[in-house]
């Protein structure tokens, strides 16, 4: 079953903030939020992850609701590169992979 | 340069033959993966392994097989008995399989059968 929600499309003119949501109202007091994101024909590449701060690296910044209910990925300048499908996922923080599940995640559109 | 290689990037084969799709990586990571796309869908888990010698089946398993023999490889190998064997595959890896650890993915293959 998907444990995070997203919406199916967002855009954004080049050079202004994005804010891409997730929902995941079932999560595990444990599960990792992770972000990553996909060009066409290639394979996902890593953005950001956290727990329960919020946490900001040189890709984008990653907000998470005070319930960890939701979180909101933020790319603080989208550039046309930034355009790809983004994928919100859940990770337990026990070892094993049972519990990774990539949704259809949210297409992302950069306007010049 | 470290990273993850898969070849080849496109392949072609026909109904009721084996294919085995190639994966290595030299990061040092003791986890693999392999997941499944499929065309406007998100990645399917197949396998993956946590150490060498061992490794464990996803959620879409049946048809599909791995080994483990190396740290840096982990080939997968698409029988006759997958019904539907053209997708994208990807492979993954990560130094472990716990949620603090992100995963790197190698450019992908794409497998089509006819």
């Amino acid at each position: 079953d998907a444990k995070t929600t997203q919406p199916n499309s967002m855009e954004s003119n080049e050079e202004e903030p994005v804010h891409l949501p997730c929902n995941h109202s079932t999560i595990s007091g444990t599960d990792y939020i992770h972000w990553y994101r996909q060009l066409p024909s290639q394979g996902p590449e890593y953005v950001i992850h956290g727990l329960t701060s919020n946490v900001n690296n040189r890709m984008a910044s990653l907000a998470i609701a005070e319930d960890r209910k939701s979180s909101t990925l933020i790319l603080h300048r989208a550039t046309l590169r930034d355009a790809a499908v983004y994928y919100c996922i859940l990770r337990g923080a026990q070892t094993g992979a049972n519990n990774l599940f990539f949704g259809t995640g949210t297409r992302l559109t950069v306007i010049p | 340069d470290g990273g993850i290689t898969q070849s080849p990037k496109y392949l072609f084969r026909k109904e009721g033959q084996n294919v085995t799709l190639s994966c290595e990586q030299n990061l040092n990571h003791d986890a693999m993966y392999w997941y499944r796309q499929d065309p406007g869908q998100g990645l399917r888990l197949i396998y993956y392994s946590q150490i060498v010698n061992d490794f464990q089946k996803g959620d879409i398993a049946e048809g599909y097989s791995v080994s483990r023999e190396k740290k840096e490889s982990f080939p997968l190998t698409v029988t006759s008995a997958q019904k539907n064997p053209t997708a994208f595959y990807l492979c993954a890896s990560s130094y472990g399989t716990g949620g603090t650890y992100e995963q790197y993915f190698g450019p992908g293959t794409r497998l089509t059968v006819t």
